[in-house]
């Protein structure tokens, strides 16, 4: 079976400053790993994926995340956080094709001025 | 359509009705997911389904959670004799390949 740890439920962090996002994960078999963003009061978007290839994926709105098999990590990070990145974070794995992504609880994103 | 579409997008409903949440996925989309999100928690599995395939119902709470996909399409998440702690945003996902999910915008549901 597989699990995703978000070790932190808040991450508060003032504006232009950089950010990190921890995510681990447990499986038995290679994993699809991703990031999904819910602002306020909407549904889940994805922010970025890795399926395979470069461990470092970039994502939208400036995101970035490195896979780390030996850590069995997917930090996501931004280097200059903006006003309206205050979200809620979620880690998700997957071992693959159609199956079912396992959701981490979720990390409050909140930046401050 | 253009997302994934969500009715009702709010639900009020007495302990011990039943409810049916419905879910529109993208055309193509032959995965779908329905999760449910509950205040301050992390998204909890309920069902899965996959082309034909037999659903994958690991995740529903108790026999009052039942889903079904019509024709590959359209999903509806059935709640009976719903309780307070039913109470939470259930998310329809549609997904295809390693894409990962779209995911709709969600019915609240609330349990009074």
């Amino acid at each position: 079976a597989q699990s995703v740890t978000q070790l932190d439920s808040q991450v508060p962090v003032f504006e232009e400053a950089p950010v990190e996002l921890r995510c681990n994960y447990s499986s038995s078999v290679s994993v699809y790993l991703f990031w999904y963003v819910q602002y306020p009061n909407q549904g889940l978007q994805l922010l970025l994926k890795y399926l395979s290839g470069s461990t470092l994926v970039k994502g939208i709105n400036g995101f970035e995340a490195e896979f780390n098999k030996s850590q069995t990590s997917f930090h996501l990070r931004k280097p200059s956080v903006h006003i309206s990145d205050t979200a809620e974070y979620f880690c998700a794995v997957s071992t693959g094709g159609g199956n079912k992504l396992t959701f981490g609880t979720g990390t409050q994103l909140k930046v401050e001025l | 359509g253009a997302g994934v579409s969500q009715s009702p997008s709010n639900k009020v409903t007495e302990k011990g009705k039943d409810v049916e949440l419905r879910c529109d996925p993208i055309s193509g989309h032959t995965a779908l997911y329905w999760y449910r999100q509950s205040l301050g928690q992390g998204l909890e599995f309920l069902i899965y389904f996959q082309g034909n395939s037999a659903p994958d119902k690991s995740g529903l709470p108790s026999d009052r959670f039942s889903a079904e996909r019509t024709g590959g399409s359209v999903s509806t998440l059935t709640i009976q004799r719903t309780q307070q702690e039913d109470s939470a945003v259930y998310l329809c996902a549609g997904g295809q390949g390693f894409d990962g999910y779209t995911f709709g915008s969600g019915t609240r549901l609330t349990v009074v």
